[in-house]
C-alpha cells in the first residue's frame, strides 16, 4: 500500500501551459508539504499545509498555487509554465503536532516536470 | 541565518566504514534528521536525533552534539546499494526543516 502517492510521475509540457500535480497520503497525517528539487539536488520547501490550512509559504512565484481539499490531499497547480520550472516536485507528509520526531516527513515518489 | 553544511561528495570502498558529517545553525533546535536518497527516487527517513549521543540502527548510526551544532551519520560494512545521497536536515524552533544540499556517497568495489 502506497503511503504518499503523486500523479503524474512524469510530466512533459510546453512553456506557457498550465498543469497540476496531485498528492494523496493515507497515513492519517495532519501536515503535507510540497518541495522542489532542482538539478543540483537541493530540496527546497515551497508550501506546507496543516489540516487544510497554509502554514508555510516560501518565496515562490504566485504562478504556483497549492490547494488542499482535505487533509489527505494537497495538489499543486502551476500557471504559465517556464523553462526554470523544470525540476522534480516531491510531496511529503508528517504527523504534525509540533513534537520533533512526529515531524518525520514521508515523501511521495516525485513528479519529474520537464518544460520545453 | 539558518544553514546546513555537509560535504558534496564522498567515496568509500565496499565493506569499509564511512562517516558523513553535518554542521548546522538554526534558530532554535528540535532535532536532526538524516535521509537517504537513491538516484531518481524519493528521500527516505533514516534517523532522528534530538538528544546528544549516538543512536545505532543496524549498520547505520547517527550522532548528535547540540553544543557543537554537529551531527554525523556512520555507515558500517558498506554495500554497493548504499551508494546514494545522504541529506542532513535540522528542525528549527518552528518545527520547520532546514535541509542540507546532500552528500553523494560513491561506493567502489
Amino acid at each position: 500500500d502506497t503511503a504518499v502517492s503523486q500523479t503524474p510521475k512524469y510530466l512533459v509540457t510546453q512553456m506557457g501551459n498550465d498543469k497540476s500535480i496531485k498528492c494523496e497520503q493515507n497515513l492519517g497525517h495532519d501536515t503535507m508539504y510540497w518541495y522542489k528539487q532542482d538539478s543540483k539536488k537541493f530540496l527546497k520547501i515551497m508550501f506546507s499545509y496543516n489540516n487544510k490550512e497554509l502554514i508555510i509559504n516560501e518565496t515562490v512565484p504566485n504562478r504556483f498555487s497549492p490547494k488542499s481539499p482535505d487533509k489527505a490531499h494537497l495538489n499543486l497547480h502551476i500557471n504559465s509554465l517556464e523553462l526554470g520550472d523544470s525540476a522534480v516536485y516531491f510531496c511529503a507528509s508528517s504527523q504534525g503536532g509540533s513534537q520533533g520526531g512526529q515531524e518525520t516527513q514521508y515523501f511521495g515518489p516525485g513528479t519529474r516536470l520537464l518544460v520545453l | 541565518g539558518q544553514n546546513i553544511d555537509q560535504p558534496t561528495e564522498m567515496t568509500a570502498t565496499e565493506g569499509a566504514i564511512v562517516q558523513i558529517n553535518c554542521t548546522y545553525q538554526t534558530s532554535g533546535f528540535n532535532g536532526l534528521f538524516w535521509y537517504q536518497q537513491h538516484a531518481g527516487e524519493a528521500p527516505t527517513f533514516l534517523s532522528y536525533n534530538v538528544l546528544d549521543g549516538l543512536e545505532e540502527k543496524g549498520r547505520f548510526s547517527s550522532f548528535l552534539s547540540r553544543s557543537k551544532g554537529y551531527s554525523y551519520l556512520l555507515l558500517k560494512e558498506l554495500q554497493m546499494k548504499d551508494s546514494a545521497s545522504y541529506l542532513c536536515a535540522a528542525m528549527d524552533s518552528n518545527y520547520q526543516l532546514i535541509w542540507g544540499a546532500g552528500t553523494k556517497l560513491i561506493i567502489k568495489p
